[in-house]
């Protein structure tokens, strides 16, 4: 069956490290995957998106790869901050008119 | 602010009882869904519009009633609902319908906290 699955349902780190999310997929050849950010209470917001064909993407303290033969994509939050505790949803373009979402990960940002 | 106003916020009904849902968006975009978000389960995709037109319904129960009057508006009808349909219903827009050969991202409203009793 297809899956689309995201590491621990909360992850716990000190600020100023950097967090590393997982999120792994079976039975998809997706070919395009998206990353939001989702506070309580609100919708997801858009991050970054990476391609099938693009090994890693950046954006300020935001890092994304894709590994296609893994069937994996990790997002990494560099110099973390207490703002960045939110939910972080990955989000595949399976060939579906619309994007197919993982369950989230819960990251608190201890000060 | 994303550009996708819901309204309302928050929705109490009771089984019986019908309600819409409402979904604007200031964007321009043609393509608009709705996502059901249940306490920690996925997002489920329950609807997708393309230029007023819909393009998939992802099975869901027919006391569900999309309606999609032009591009910027988009209204969920709830008829004789059931507690297990307590959830966050989240409506987002897109420039144009979801591919594998685009870039598109969703913008999504704030959802409706709904709570059937």
């Amino acid at each position: 069956s297809q899956k689309i699955e995201q590491n621990s349902e909360a992850l716990n780190i000190q600020e100023g490290k950097t967090a590393t999310l997982t999120c792994n997929y079976t039975n998809y050849s997706p070919a395009y995957l998206q990353w939001y950010r989702q506070d309580p209470g609100r919708g997801p917001v858009f991050l970054l998106l990476i391609r099938e064909n693009e090994k890693e993407k950046r954006k300020e303290r935001l890092k994304v790869t894709f590994d296609t033969t893994l069937k994996q994509s990790l997002f990494h939050i560099t110099a973390s901050q207490p703002a960045d505790s939110a939910t972080y949803l990955c989000a595949l373009a399976t060939g579906r008119r619309a994007l197919t979402f993982g369950s989230g990960t819960r990251l608190q940002v201890q000060p | 602010e994303t550009g996708v106003t819901q309204t309302p916020r928050h929705l109490v009904m009771g089984m019986t009882n019908k309600k819409s849902l409402k979904c604007e968006q200031h964007l321009g975009h043609n393509a608009m869904y709705w996502y059901k978000q249940s306490a920690k389960k996925p997002l489920e995709l329950m609807f997708v519009y393309n230029f007023k037109e819909q393009t998939e319904n992802n099975s869901v129960p027919s006391r569900f009633s999309p309606e999609c009057p032009n591009s910027s508006h988009l209204f969920l009808h709830l008829h004789t609902l059931q507690p297990e349909d307590s959830a966050l219903y989240l409506c987002a827009s897109s420039q144009d319908r979801i591919s594998t050969g685009g870039n598109e991202k969703l913008f999504f409203g704030s959802g409706t906290q709904l709570s059937v009793l």
